[in-house]
């Protein structure tokens, strides 16, 4: 059974910190990452992913991945109130195109 | 345009019935899913389906049945609804040059 962990939080952070959501998952062959933002009573959607190890950088978004460890994280500089949601790892599974979520990890962030 | 949309977006309904939720997508992607939401927020597949291939998550209970008319709908029928079904349930799609997941906005399933 593939999984991917993530700590369910919540995760405070004052405005304006860097805000770090980590992820771990099991498949080692997994070939593609992805962070989902989900504000509550909505759908979840794409903001960052990631396919070779090292930084991504998109805007106040850094997505890291570390194949080795089995680790990907999501930085969010100059954290801002509406940055607050829960936040979805999603690893590809072995079967094409179809995606492993991990549980989410809650962000608020105090004005 | 809504890329992904799902009806009705809340639904609820007595234990026993049988009632279907329709999605529908604009992007020409050729595949679909069906996600199932519970209340800590956990996403997990059901099903996915293309032209060529249904999988089916082996968890879901026979009860649920996807029905795919054409390539860009595919309908969810669930039978003999439990409380257990209570969920928010989401459809997705995705292409072959596309990057992750298109979701739609969620089907809000209350079982009582």
């Amino acid at each position: 059974q593939k999984e991917v962990e993530q700590n369910s939080g919540p995760l405070s952070v004052p405005e304006g910190a860097i805000a770090s959501l980590n992820c771990t998952y099991s498949d080692r062959g997994s070939q593609s990452f992805f962070w989902y933002r989900q504000y509550s009573g909505k759908s979840p959607e794409l903001i960052m992913s990631i396919y070779s190890n090292g930084d991504k950088e998109d805007g106040r978004f850094t997505a890291q991945l570390n194949k080795a460890s089995q680790y990907v994280s999501l930085l969010i500089r100059d954290s801002q109130p509406s940055d607050s949601a829960t936040y979805l790892c999603a690893v590809n599974a072995d079967y094409g195109q179809n995606f492993v979520f991990g549980p989410g990890t809650r962000l608020s962030v105090l004005p | 345009d809504t890329a992904v949309s799902q009806t009705p977006k809340y639904l609820v309904t007595q234990m026993g019935n049988d009632k279907s939720i329709k999605c529908e997508q604009n992007l020409g992607h050729d595949t679909m899913y069906w996600y199932k939401q519970d209340s800590k927020k956990f996403l997990k597949i059901m099903f996915s389906y293309n032209n060529k291939e249904l999988i089916i998550n082996e968890t879901v209970p026979n009860r649920f049945s996807p029905k795919s008319p054409d390539k860009a709908h595919l309908n969810l029928h669930i039978n003999s609804l439990e409380l257990g079904d209570s969920a928010v349930y989401f459809c997705a799609s995705t292409g072959r040059d596309t990057k992750g997941y298109t979701f739609g906005s969620g089907t809000r399933l209350t079982v009582v």
